[in-house]
This record gives structure tokens, C-alpha cells and sequence, in this order.
């Protein structure tokens, strides 16, 4: 098993290019989130997904949009990238949103935004 | 406001020597306090899940406490490796909500 497979591992946007953030995974899990890290703050949940079809918003979702048509596949899209978007982005997946199902995630993507 | 607050922020240890590692929260109720380790530009990786009737979990070297009554959870790791050189970070999980609260992490450095 691959676990969870982000890509690309670094990106350089300049402000106002859009761009997707891939993530995939290959365990079966239902639920799917993306987080955003930042030097000094917890991980901060950006959206979520309980399952195939369904979405909804974490603690920063502005500035960003999601989907999920399959299981597998989250992509993470920035409409029109902001120099506040420089950060470290963190795809997770697990068996189930509660209960004692640990999150698994990917390596994260490193974007820079000038 | 929901709250995880880790300390310290950084520590220094030389290998094969003992550390613990404190996490505080405010979150209440809640289902579930998880010990997470990342190392430098890699995802975080799950060491331990505890329920809120729990009091230890072990992960080999790594031990987690929990006291729901004070509210705090401690991070024991045994003879410490050069490989446990990494981020700690602590998240509680609040009841009925699929949203975690993740603490700042405890950046910690094993030296020879």
C-alpha cells in the first residue's frame, strides 16, 4: 500500500495563478481532510470529507475548493493563489471521521506563493 | 474556546536518556487524545490514541497518559534514540464533531 500519495512535493505560485493539489489514497478510507501548517500554529483544517460526494468546511476553507467524485482521489484547489497561502499542506485520510481511527497522512506539498 | 497547549516548546536531550513530554487542553466533552510524531518534511504519524477512559497507552518505547480530571496528557519516551528526533504533537478530538484541535507541537532533538 502506498498510504496516502500528495503531489506535486513543492510548488512556487505568483499571486492570482490557480492551481490543484492532489492527494490520493489507496486504503479504502472514507473520510479525507486537507490541512494547512504554518511556523507556530497547530494544524489547521481547511475542508473535509465524510465520504464520496460529500464535503464540507474546516476552520480555514476560504480561499480554497474541494471535491470528491471517488473514494480515493481529494484534490485541494486554489482559485487565485495569496501570498497568505505560502504554507505547507497536509492531506489525511482514516477508516472514520470519530472513535479511535487513526489519521494517516501524506508527505505534504510545500507551496510558496511570491 | 477549545484549546491544546504543548510544553515545552523545544527540548534537548543526549541519547538513551528518559523524557516526558506535557500536553494541557481545554476541550470538554471530548472523545479522544492522540500523540502524533512528524519528522522534518515528512506527515505526522500516529503513536497513540486514547480514549477519555483511558489513563496509558504504550507504542513500544512511547507512553502516553492521560488525566481527564486535570486535564493534561504526558508523553513518555524510554531510552531515547537518535531517531526520536522530531516534532510531538498533540491532538484532542471533541465529542460528536469530526474536527480535530491540534496542539503546536514539542520539537525535540536527541544528540549522541
Amino acid at each position: 500500500n502506498a498510504g496516502v500519495t500528495q503531489t506535486p512535493k513543492f510548488q512556487v505560485l505568483k499571486t492570482g495563478q490557480s492551481m490543484t493539489l492532489q492527494c490520493a489514497q489507496d486504503m479504502n478510507h472514507e473520510y479525507m481532510s486537507w490541512y494547512r501548517q504554518d511556523p507556530g500554529m497547530g494544524l489547521r483544517l481547511i475542508h473535509y470529507s465524510v465520504g464520496a460526494g460529500i464535503t464540507d468546511q474546516g476552520e480555514v476553507p476560504n480561499g480554497y475548493n474541494v471535491s470528491r467524485s471517488t473514494t480515493e482521489d481529494f484534490p485541494l484547489r486554489l482559485l487565485s493563489a495569496a501570498p497568505s497561502q505560502t504554507s505547507v499542506y497536509f492531506c489525511a485520510s482514516s477508516y472514520l471521521s470519530q472513535g479511535d481511527s487513526p489519521l494517516h497522512f501524506g508527505n505534504g506539498t510545500r507551496l510558496t506563493v511570491t | 474556546k477549545n484549546q491544546v497547549e504543548q510544553s515545552p516548546q523545544s527540548l534537548i536531550i543526549l541519547e538513551g536518556k528518559n523524557c516526558t513530554l506535557q500536553c494541557n487542553y481545554t476541550v470538554s466533552p471530548f472523545s479522544n487524545l492522540r500523540w502524533y510524531k512528524q519528522d522534518t518534511g515528512r506527515g505526522p504519524v500516529s503513536l497513540t490514541i486514547m480514549t477519555f477512559s483511558e489513563n496509558t497507552k504504550s507504542n513500544g518505547r512511547y507512553t502516553a497518559t492521560l488525566d481527564a480530571d486535570t486535564k493534561q496528557s504526558s508523553l513518555h519516551i524510554t531510552a531515547s534514540q537518535l531517531s526520536d528526533s522530531a516534532s510531538y504533537i498533540c491532538v484532542v478530538s471533541p465529542y460528536n464533531t469530526d474536527k480535530l484541535i491540534f496542539g503546536t507541537g514539542t520539537r525535540l532533538q536527541v544528540f549522541p
